[in-house]
């Protein structure tokens, strides 16, 4: 099984500041890997998928970037409705998720 | 626009079984292999079982082998997952959710349901 694995687990950020999540691959998951963002009471939200290819609806300060093992999202400047958890999942070998990243304000 | 509708969660007592189901609309159901995850309460996600778009194959996480079954009726649009013999750690929301890409192969998810709490509890 490949494992995920995100780090912070908790990062506190200042609206408009710039946010980076990590997320590490215990093998190569090529650009296989996905982000959602889930906020509370809600279901996950696909936000990045092919490691950096945003989804619908989801505005240009969130990229993604990383291949291999070593996959990075950023968010350039945090807005209040981006407060959340962001998940990593790699869909190269079935699927697994990090732990996830909890983004709150600062 | 596509919808998924999860239903069927509850309270069961541990050994005992629960189906919940997960109705599907706004896509070609049939053209698309689904998923069911699940979330304990304040944990993070992981995958369950996915069906292929045509039924033919289905695949689980070790920790549900042999447990739960997923299936899938083309003609109601609908997706299930029975569990059977259940445990105190399988209390979570379970969310179904659409495979990207039609026909199968291993892809992410892009739309998920908005999940359905199963409280496995004496």
């Amino acid at each position: 099984e490949i494992v995920m694995t995100q780090s912070p687990a908790t990062l506190s950020v200042s609206p408009g500041e710039r946010a980076t999540l990590s997320c590490r691959a215990s093998q190569s998951v090529s650009s296989n890997l996905a982000w959602y963002q889930q906020k509370p009471g809600q279901a996950p939200r696909l936000l990045i998928y092919g490691a950096s290819t945003r989804a619908t609806g989801f505005p240009a300060r969130f990229s993604g970037s990383g291949s291999g093992t070593e996959f990075t999202l950023t968010i350039s400047s945090l807005q209040s409705e981006d407060f959340a958890v962001y998940y990593c999942q790699q869909y190269n070998n079935w699927w697994t998720f990090g732990q996830g990243t909890k983004v709150e304000i600062k | 626009q596509v919808q998924l509708v999860e239903s069927g969660g509850g309270v069961v007592q541990p050994g005992r079984s629960l189906r919940v189901s997960c109705a599907a609309s706004g896509f070609t159901f049939s053209s698309y292999a689904m998923h069911w995850v699940r979330q304990a309460p304040g944990k993070g996600l992981e995958w369950v079982a996915v069906i292929s778009y045509d039924g033919s194959n289905k695949y689980y996480a070790d920790s549900v082998k042999g447990r739960f079954t997923i299936s899938r009726d083309i003609s109601r649009n609908t997706l299930y997952l029975q569990m059977n013999s259940l445990r105190a750690e399988d209390t979570a929301v379970y969310y179904c959710a659409k495979d990207s890409s039609p026909g199968g192969g291993t892809t992410w998810f892009d739309y998920w349901g908005q999940g359905t709490l199963v409280t496995v509890s004496s």
